[in-house]
């Protein structure tokens, strides 16, 4: 089945250690995001991919970076994470960014910073 | 303002009995897509139903409907038979605009309970 696939699912770092996160999709599709999404509140854009060109939100912290090295991969790096930064991390993807294409999302990864 | 507003934070259903979760949106693009998602305790978001601007109809999907009021602004999902499983946190979120790279705009969320 196409699908969005993140991992590790459930990531552990301390304070401060750089850390990667990791998505790929088999749709095929040209749009990948990311969002922040903390307990209890809805998901945060961080930035997107519309192919290669990258969108940054303009309160995203320097301290997030993104890759997408070809169109099934896009990385998140966390270059010094805080205690703050503990999170889940949801990869979406989308066919266009027409209002009309749904967001399809992995299963996440749960971020731990100790 | 905001553009998408749950004002239910928590909803409790009895198994079998349909529900209605609350949303209210606000732009000024006549063009614009509304969506639901679950999310269960895993954390997944799951799409549910889509309904358009332009959709004269209200969309179904299954158990799911979308009570499109477009005077209104408003979106509520409809979750009829409950079961189970459908407890989750449940967002409404819309997309301004055709080919604009405009971003998804989420509401706070609604955590539904189903009681056996």
């Amino acid at each position: 089945d196409a699908m969005v696939i993140q991992n590790p699912r459930y990531q552990v770092t301390q304070f401060g250690k750089p850390v990667t996160l990791s998505c790929s999709q088999t749709l095929n599709h040209n749009v990948m995001y990311w969002y922040q999404q903390k307990s209890s509140q809805a998901p945060k854009l961080l930035f997107h991919y519309y192919d290669k060109d990258f969108n940054n939100e303009a309160d995203t912290p320097d301290n997030f970076q993104s890759r997408r090295p070809n169109t099934s991969f896009c990385f998140l790096d966390i270059r010094s994470p805080g205690l703050g930064d503990a999170a889940m991390y949801l990869c979406a993807t989308s066919e266009t960014d027409s209002s009309y294409n749904e967001q399809f999302f992995g299963p996440g990864t749960r971020l731990t910073v100790l | 303002a905001q553009k998408i507003t749950q004002t239910q934070p928590g909803m409790f259903v009895q198994e079998k009995e349909a529900v209605t979760l609350d949303c209210t949106y606000d732009t000024s693009d006549p063009s614009y897509g509304l969506f639901w998602y679950k999310q269960p305790s895993s954390g997944e978001m799951i799409f549910l139903i889509y309904q358009g601007s332009y959709d004269q109809q209200n969309a179904t999907e299954g158990r799911y409907s979308l009570n499109f009021q477009k005077a209104r602004k408003s979106a509520n999902l409809v979750i009829s038979a409950s079961q189970l499983g459908d407890s989750a946190m449940y967002f409404c979120a819309m997309r301004e605009g055709a080919n604009t790279g405009n971003q998804f705009y989420f509401g706070t969320g609604t955590s539904l309970t189903v009681i056996p």
